[in-house]
C-alpha cells in the first residue's frame, strides 16, 4: 500500500521563523511529489517535484526532493502569519493506465505574533 | 478561485439517506478526483475519472459509486449513508494525461469542497 507521511504533525513558531516541513514516503510507481496547502478550505497548489536534487522556490516558500532516500522537504523562511495553515504532501503513482494521488495526514504549522 | 466547481457546499441529511455530489473540472480538464477529509483525518483518495472512465480506485465504499458525464462533470453517489460518512469531500481536477507516452501532469486543482453531515 502507497504510504506518506509527514512530519512533524504541528508545529507553532513566531513570525521571522523559519520552519521545515518534513515528506517521505514508500510508494510504487512514483512519479511526482506535490506540496499543497490547505487553510480554511480547498487544498492550493504550491509546487510539483519530478527529478532529485531540483530546488522549486515560490517568494519564501522552497522545496526539494531526494528521490534516492525517498523524502521531501518544504522550507518557508521569514514566516508570516498568512502561513498559517496545514501543509499537504502528496504523491503521484502510476497505476497502470492512470495516476493517483496519495496524500500525507498534513502538517499544521500556526505562526504567532 | 481554483475552476473547480463542487455543488452543494454543505448537505445535511439523515442516516440511511442517500446523496449526489456534483463536480465540474476545470476547463479542458480530463481527470476529475475524489478524495474525503473526515475530522483531523487526511485526505483519503476515493475514485479517479478520466475522459469518463473509471482509471484508479481508492478506499472507496461499496454503499459509494462516481461516474464522469459525457460533458466531464462528475457525480459521487454515497448511499445508505452513516454517521461516519460524515466529512468533506473534494474534488480535484487535472489536465494533461497521454496513457502510453508517459506524459503526465498530476499537478491537481481543488473545488472548494462539499460538506455533508449525516445525522
Amino acid at each position: 500500500e502507497d504510504k506518506v507521511v509527514q512530519s512533524p504533525l504541528s508545529l507553532v513558531v513566531h513570525e521571522g521563523d523559519t520552519v521545515t516541513l518534513n515528506c517521505s514516503y514508500e510508494v510504487t510507481n512514483f512519479r511526482s511529489l506535490l506540496w499543497y496547502k490547505q487553510e480554511k478550505k480547498a487544498p492550493t497548489f504550491l509546487f510539483m517535484l519530478t527529478s532529485s536534487g531540483i530546488e522549486k522556490k515560490s517568494g519564501r516558500l522552497s522545496s526539494i526532493l531526494d528521490k534516492k532516500e525517498l523524502f521531501s522537504i518544504l522550507n518557508i523562511t521569514a514566516t508570516q502569519t498568512g502561513d498559517s495553515a496545514v501543509y499537504l504532501c502528496a504523491v503521484a503513482v502510476n497505476t497502470g493506465t492512470a495516476s493517483k494521488l496519495t496524500f500525507g495526514t498534513g502538517t499544521r504549522l500556526q505562526v504567532t505574533l | 478561485d481554483s475552476g473547480v466547481t463542487q455543488t452543494p457546499k454543505h448537505l445535511i441529511t439523515a442516516t440511511g439517506q442517500r446523496v449526489t455530489l456534483r463536480c465540474s473540472p476545470r476547463s479542458g480538464d480530463l481527470s476529475v478526483y475524489w478524495y474525503q477529509q473526515s475530522l483531523d483525518q487526511g485526505l483519503q483518495f476515493l475514485i479517479q475519472y478520466y475522459n469518463g472512465e473509471e482509471r484508479a480506485k481508492g478506499n472507496i465504499l461499496e454503499r459509494f459509486s462516481a461516474q464522469q458525464f459525457p460533458d466531464l462533470h462528475s457525480e459521487l453517489n454515497l448511499s445508505s449513508l452513516e454517521l461516519g460518512d460524515s466529512a468533506l469531500y473534494f474534488c480535484a481536477s487535472s489536465a494533461t494525461y497521454a496513457p502510453g507516452t508517459g506524459s503526465l501532469n498530476t499537478e491537481a486543482f481543488f473545488g472548494q469542497g462539499t460538506r455533508l453531515t449525516v445525522v
